[in-house]
Parts: C-alpha cells; sequence; structure tokens
C-alpha cells in the first residue's frame, strides 16, 4: 500500500526565516509527486510536479527536489502570504494520486 | 488558472434528502475525481473517471454514485444524504498520457451540511 508521510504537522516562522518541509513516501513504482498548496476552505493549487531522482522545481520562493525516497519543499525568505497548507501526493498506477496529511506554514510578520 | 467550476459552493441541507454537487471542467481533459476532505485531513478519493461512460469506486467507501455523460461534466449524488455526510467535496481533473502523468486541477470545493 502506498504511504506519504508530511512531516512536520505544522510550522511556525517569521517573515524571512527560510525552511524546509518534509515528504516521505513508500510506494511501488514512483510515475511523479506532486505539491499543491491549499488555503482554509478552498481547492488545493497545483505548484510543482517531480518525476525523478534528482530533479527540481522552481517558482517564486518555493523550490521542490526529489530523492528516491522524499521529497523537500525549501521555502526560502517567506512572507505572511506563504501561509498555508502543503500538500503532497505521488502517483503510482493510472492517474491516482495519493495524499499526505499536509504541513500547516504559519509566516508571521 | 484552472478553469474546473463547482456549485453550489455551500449547502445546508436536511438528512434524507437528494443532492447533486455539480462539477465542470472546460479544459478537455479526460480524467475527473471527486475527494472528500474533513478540515484539517487529508483529501481522500471518493469516485474517478477515465473517460465518457467510465466511473470507478475510489479508496473511500462513498454511498454517493457519479455519472460521465459529458466530458466536462462529472456530478456526484447523494440519494439520501445524512449528518455523516457533512464535509467538503472536492472535484478536480488532469490530462496527462503515457509515461508523465498530468497534474491534478481542483475546483474550489463544495462544503456540505447535513443537519
Amino acid at each position: 500500500e502506498d504511504q506519504v508521510t508530511q512531516s512536520p504537522e505544522a510550522l511556525r516562522l517569521q517573515e524571512g526565516e527560510s525552511s524546509s518541509l518534509n515528504c516521505s513516501y513508500t510506494v511501488s513504482g514512483l510515475r511523479g509527486l506532486f505539491w499543491y498548496r491549499q488555503d482554509p476552505g478552498k481547492g488545493p493549487e497545483f505548484l510543482f510536479t517531480l518525476y525523478s531522482a534528482g530533479e527540481e522545481k522552481e517558482k517564486e520562493r518555493l523550490k521542490a527536489t526529489l530523492t528516491k525516497k522524499e521529497s523537500f519543499l525549501h521555502i526560502t525568505a517567506p512572507k505572511p502570504e506563504d501561509s498555508a497548507t502543503y500538500l503532497c501526493a505521488v502517483q503510482t498506477s493510472g492517474s491516482r494520486l495519493t495524499f499526505g496529511e499536509g504541513t500547516q506554514l504559519t509566516v508571521n510578520p | 488558472e484552472a478553469d474546473i467550476y463547482q456549485t453550489p459552493r455551500y449547502l445546508v441541507i436536511g438528512t434524507g434528502k437528494k443532492i447533486t454537487l455539480e462539477c465542470s471542467q472546460t479544459m478537455g481533459h479526460d480524467k475527473m475525481y471527486w475527494y472528500q476532505q474533513d478540515p484539517g485531513m487529508e483529501l481522500h478519493l471518493i469516485h474517478y473517471s477515465y473517460g465518457v461512460n467510465s466511473t470507478e469506486k475510489g479508496d473511500l467507501s462513498s454511498e454517493s454514485t457519479v455519472s460521465r455523460i459529458r466530458t466536462e461534466h462529472f456530478p456526484l449524488t447523494l440519494e439520501s444524504a445524512r449528518p455523516s455526510h457533512t464535509s467538503q467535496y472536492l472535484c478536480a481533473s488532469s490530462a496527462g498520457q503515457g509515461a508523465f502523468p498530468g497534474a491534478q486541477y481542483f475546483g474550489p470545493g463544495t462544503r456540505l451540511l447535513v443537519l
């Protein structure tokens, strides 16, 4: 059974304080790993797709990396508007995704 | 920005009523999905479709049903709503073929409260 574990569950940062979120996965045959951002009461917003170990993607203050067992979402000099829940999901067979429980990020001004 | 729409956004309804949650996308995606998400919890797949006239049950047992008569439309129906159905329902769609799966794009969600 595919498993996705995200840590920490919650993270509080000061504005400008860089950090990383972790997504560990146990799957049989990874086809893709996805990062999403979710604001309260809204649907997840797609951020990145990573397909193979060593791959990196960047968007503004966010950078996602992938190894054979985990992915990191690095947040550089975060701002209060980066506060959200960040979700990681893996895709193995077909097009179905298995989601982690998310990391709730709060960035204080 | 993804063009996927859900209506209603909020619904409060009494026990025993029949409800249909609407989901439409204008991206021409073949694949569509319904997820259920309780506050602060992970998303659980309840139904998915790989194309017209194709529907499958997901990982989470659900008393709802779905249909896919048109590519752009994927409604979810509860024949008799119960308080246990209270949750947020999220619709998503994706393209992507072969070795590189496409991202799923989500609608804004329908927040359902059954009294």
